[in-house]
């Protein structure tokens, strides 16, 4: 069974700091995804990582991924407050996607 | 992204009675449509995925003759609760994956907007 595993869960962070956000997983795959959600609102569509070494970004957000090591990382570069919400990484694993437990960004002035 | 409506967007009923909640996928052909389901403060849990003219997988826990799905269209799937209850309150969302009416690669799942149900 693939376990998706995100860290921190929450993560209070001052203006204009810089942080990471892990996403470790068990099983094979060589796709996986970042979403944002905000409260009450569905998911939207971050990143698509799809090979290992795989890096992109948007913003002051970037992620990447490592397929051998099982990770992906979303680095969050001189935080804004706008970035607060919740973030999910879900590795794709065939025909499904398996989500991480989320991570909560709190961003405060 | 494709476009993916869900209606209605919330509902609140009372229990022992039926929900219908649909999802639409507006430019885009759903050849696999999945249902999910949030908890406050919780991540997705997929419910079950269903290919079009198919009957739906279900995840393991998850009571097929209380969730039935219906997968009619590559543009339409349903999700019925049947016979709901306050533990059946939740966020569900629907995603699609497919292939754009305008063409281009596929593969990747586009997440409806959401349903809130509340079961009083």
């Amino acid at each position: 069974e693939l376990k998706v595993e995100q860290n921190p869960l929450f993560l209070s962070m001052q203006e204009g700091k810089n942080y990471t956000i892990y996403c470790n997983y068990s099983t094979t795959s060589d796709r996986l995804y970042w979403y944002r959600q905000d409260p009450g609102k569905s998911l939207e569509s971050l990143f698509v990582l799809l090979s290992n070494g795989a890096v992109k970004q948007e913003g002051r957000l970037m992620a990447s991924l490592d397929t051998k090591a099982r990770l992906s990382t979303l680095h969050i570069t001189a935080a804004v407050h706008d970035l607060s919400a919740t973030y999910f990484c879900a590795v794709d694993l065939t025909n499904k996607l398996v989500f991480g437990a989320g991570t909560i960004l709190r961003v405060k002035s | 992204g494709a476009v993916v409506s869900q209606h209605p967007s919330w509902v609140i009923c009372k229990s022992g009675t039926s929900v219908k909640i649909e999802c639409r996928s507006l430019d885009f052909q759903a050849t696999t449509m999945f249902w999910y389901r949030q908890f406050p403060k919780q991540s997705l849990m997929l419910m079950a995925t269903s290919n079009e003219g198919s009957k739906a997988t279900y995840e393991q826990g998850v009571e097929k003759d209380k969730f039935l799905i219906n997968h009619a269209s590559l543009t339409l799937s349903t999700l019925t609760v049947t016979s709901a209850h306050p533990e059946d309150s939740s966020f569900y969302i629907c995603s699609e994956k497919g292939f754009r009416l305008a063409g281009g690669p596929g593969g990747e799942q586009f997440f409806g907007p959401g349903t809130r149900l509340t079961v009083l």
